[in-house]
């Protein structure tokens, strides 16, 4: 059963630093890309970007280049998201999905909710 | 960036009736090999997303086949022929050409 498991929720100070992680089974972790995906409270869904299990090269949207960064462990089957500095504008869920050629974010994780509040 | 346009926003549908709702893109999504670079996907209350419709019309694995999608270039349908209590939720196109946008979503309840 192909699964992607999030790390739990996280609470954190304007300015502190976080990394969330995303760990694959039940396929071949780096078959796929692991993207991530922003829903902030009661709106849509926006890409974030993506990254790739065999080489941990990376594609990100404009709106979030700079501001975080995606790595992968294949040792581990584990993507991870990370900020150096947030804000409380990062405030939201966070979901990884991955996708292939033809084969767009089929699965998802369960979402890691991110509160920034001073 | 391709945007994504859905309309309506809110669908109210009595059980068993028909819904459709209605996806534009900005710019074609139909790739050089001739498939349409469009998914449809249901957000249920408190879950994450799950995937209903690929590449424009391909049921997933595993839904019903009450829901199906029509359309090709900008123009792009979500149809479900009866609707059931479990389909609540709010539904999200996607476009997969460049890189990826949703559409803002559709919330679907029962009247």
């Amino acid at each position: 059963e192909v699964q992607l498991v999030q790390s739990g929720a996280e609470v954190k100070k304007p300015g502190e630093s976080l990394r969330i992680s995303c760990e694959g089974s039940g396929y071949s972790f780096t078959t796929y890309w692991i993207n991530w995906v922003r829903q902030m409270p009661g709106r849509g869904l926006e890409w974030m970007g993506r990254v790739d299990p065999r080489d941990s090269n990376s594609n990100y949207n404009p709106s979030f280049q700079g501001h975080v960064t995606m790595s992968v462990d294949k040792s581990i089957s584990t993507a991870y998201l990370q900020w150096n500095s947030l804000k409380a504008s990062d405030s939201g869920m966070y979901y990884c999905a991955r996708s292939i050629s033809l084969v767009d974010f089929d699965f998802w994780g369960q979402g890691t909710l991110v509160t920034v509040s001073s | 960036e391709i945007v994504m346009t859905q309309s309506p926003l809110s669908l109210p549908v009595s059980p068993g009736e028909p819904a459709s709702i209605s996806c534009r893109s900005s710019q074609s999504l139909l790739h050089s090999h001739g498939y349409n670079c469009l998914n449809w996907y249901l957000q249920k209350p408190g879950q994450s997303p799950q995937l209903l419709i690929s590449l424009g019309s391909n049921r997933a694995s595993g839904v019903p086949d009450r829901f199906s999608g029509s359309g090709s270039g900008t123009d792009f349908t979500l149809k479900i022929s009866r609707v059931e209590a479990e389909d609540v939720g709010t539904y999200y196109c996607m476009q997969a050409l460049q890189s990826y946008t949703f559409g803002q979503g559709t919330k679907l309840e029962i009247k």
